[in-house]
């Protein structure tokens, strides 16, 4: 079965700008989250979302924000983008139900801030 | 808070030598601990995991074991080849958040 996808796999953008990251779950997967990868401080979780409602939320300003839609796929949203936002942005997916962490990542996206 | 802590931060065997990853985490509810594999450039990969009501787990080569008391969970890998070569993330979810919750990660490097 097709894995998690994201897209785009790179982008380059300037301060200031804002950014929109997609993220496509297995088939059946009905949770997705994103996390934030950077060499100084590693994964950090950024929010999930089941069946279109942010379930749980990280420790990000609002400028990070993400939906979900009905067929499941989500997107991630960075406004006014910063020279620290550069990251790999990840997204995972799993069913979802209460317990249930079998989670699959995508190969994230590498966003470059100038 | 939440908090996972991960030793040692780097980590260098010979090939055929075990290794051995250790963790602690904070919140006592956490039920659920997962290891996840990333080589470079590519995605992190589940390897094993283990939940609360369970203290050992193996997979072939690879082994998890868990210390609710102490709060703490080790990734065992026995018989190291080449190939797991990789940085290495220990994780754990707090209550039933659903969020993951990770460790800084190993770089295991395995010297043929």
């Amino acid at each position: 079965k097709a894995g998690v996808t994201q897209t785009p796999r790179y982008l380059i953008k300037t301060r200031g700008q804002q950014v929109t990251l997609s993220c496509s779950p297995i088939s059946g997967h009905r949770s997705v989250s994103w996390y934030q990868q950077t060499p100084g401080q590693g994964l950090q979780f950024l929010f999930e979302y089941f069946s279109e409602t942010q379930r749980n939320k990280g420790n990000f300003p609002g400028r990070f924000s993400g939906r979900q839609f009905s067929n499941s796929r989500s997107e991630m949203n960075v406004s006014t983008l910063e020279l620290g936002d550069s990251a790999l942005y990840l997204c995972a997916s799993s069913f979802g139900g209460s317990k249930d962490y079998g989670y699959t990542f995508g190969s994230g996206t590498r966003l470059t801030v100038v | 808070g939440e908090n996972v802590e991960q030793h040692p931060s780097t980590l260098s065997v010979q090939e055929g030598d075990s290794a051995v990853i250790k963790c602690t985490y904070s919140d006592s509810a956490s039920n659920y601990f997962p290891w996840y594999k990333q080589e470079l450039g590519k995605r992190p990969q589940l390897i094993i995991d283990i939940r609360s009501n369970v203290g050992e787990k193996k997979d072939q080569r690879i082994a998890v074991t868990l210390n609710k008391t102490a709060k703490h969970f080790s990734l065992h890998i026995t018989e190291t080849q080449p190939e797991d070569s990789a940085v290495y993330f220990c994780a754990a979810i707090p209550g039933n958040t659903g969020k993951l919750i990770f460790g800084q990660g190993t770089t295991l490097q395995v010297k043929p």
